[in-house]
């Protein structure tokens, strides 16, 4: 099956502006949806496709696509948002796939 | 508000089987299809597989030959039977209600939008 591949961490000043970058050959014909996971809990969805946002899910979240990356902005980086962030896509066989995840530290 | 509460073992020995069921309050039961995912401690996010109302399954394929995900809709559960295990298979695991939506552009979007709790199934002898 494919893989997406994500930076291990990044790190972000208190609002600044953070891009997430998620990479796979799955994500050529296929968007994105984007966890958000804090320690101890289940992963939430922040934001799939072409900027779709859950209610509840501020607009600081953003998403991008081109060729084969997908990437996560978050612009103006509050405290709440240092976590973990997982890329997550269909591929060809029509399976999921999970990027490899990103810890987001936010100073 | 759709929830989804899961529980199963969460202590295995080596060769057994792990069984967790899933069962969904609020919501259509039939509009989605229902997946289980693992993580391993410390690691990241593992698609296992996942099972729409009428019975249709879809498996990781690197854990397709251990794997059954079955579905009650008269209950509106759905369950994972995971064989054989090994300590490689200690995770905490969740299930998860996913969806396909087609926007204005006619493109597919799949993601999932609502989670279980999550279970820690430890194996060990």
């Amino acid at each position: 099956s494919s893989e997406l591949t994500q930076d291990p961490a990044v790190s972000v000043a208190l609002g600044q502006t953070v891009r997430i970058t998620c990479q796979g050959d799955s994500l050529r014909s296929y968007y994105a949806s984007w966890y958000q996971q804090k320690p101890g809990q289940a992963p939430v969805l922040v934001i799939y496709g072409k900027n779709y946002r859950p209610s509840g899910i501020p607009d600081r979240f953003s998403v991008f696509r081109s060729g084969n990356t997908a990437s996560l902005t978050i612009t103006g980086a509050q405290a709440e948002d240092e976590a973990d962030y997982y890329c997550n896509s269909r591929d060809s066989s029509g399976d999921h796939v999970f990027g490899t995840g990103t810890k987001v530290t936010v100073l | 508000q759709v929830q989804l509460q899961q529980w199963g073992a969460g202590l295995l020995k080596p060769s057994e089987t792990l069984s967790l069921t899933c069962a969904v309050y609020g919501g259509s039961f039939s509009d989605y299809y229902w997946s289980w995912i693992r993580q391993p401690p410390g690691k990241g996010l593992e698609w296992i597989g996942e099972i729409n109302h009428s019975g249709s399954t879809n498996y990781n394929p690197s854990l397709k030959s251990r794997v059954t995900i079955s579905v009650d809709t008269s209950k509106k559960q759905f369950s994972l039977k995971l064989s054989s295990v090994t300590a490689a298979d200690t995770a905490v695991f969740y299930c998860a209600r996913g969806l396909t939506t087609v926007d204005t552009a006619m493109v597919t979007h799949h993601y999932f939008d609502n989670w279980g709790q999550g279970t820690l199934v430890t194996v060990s002898s």
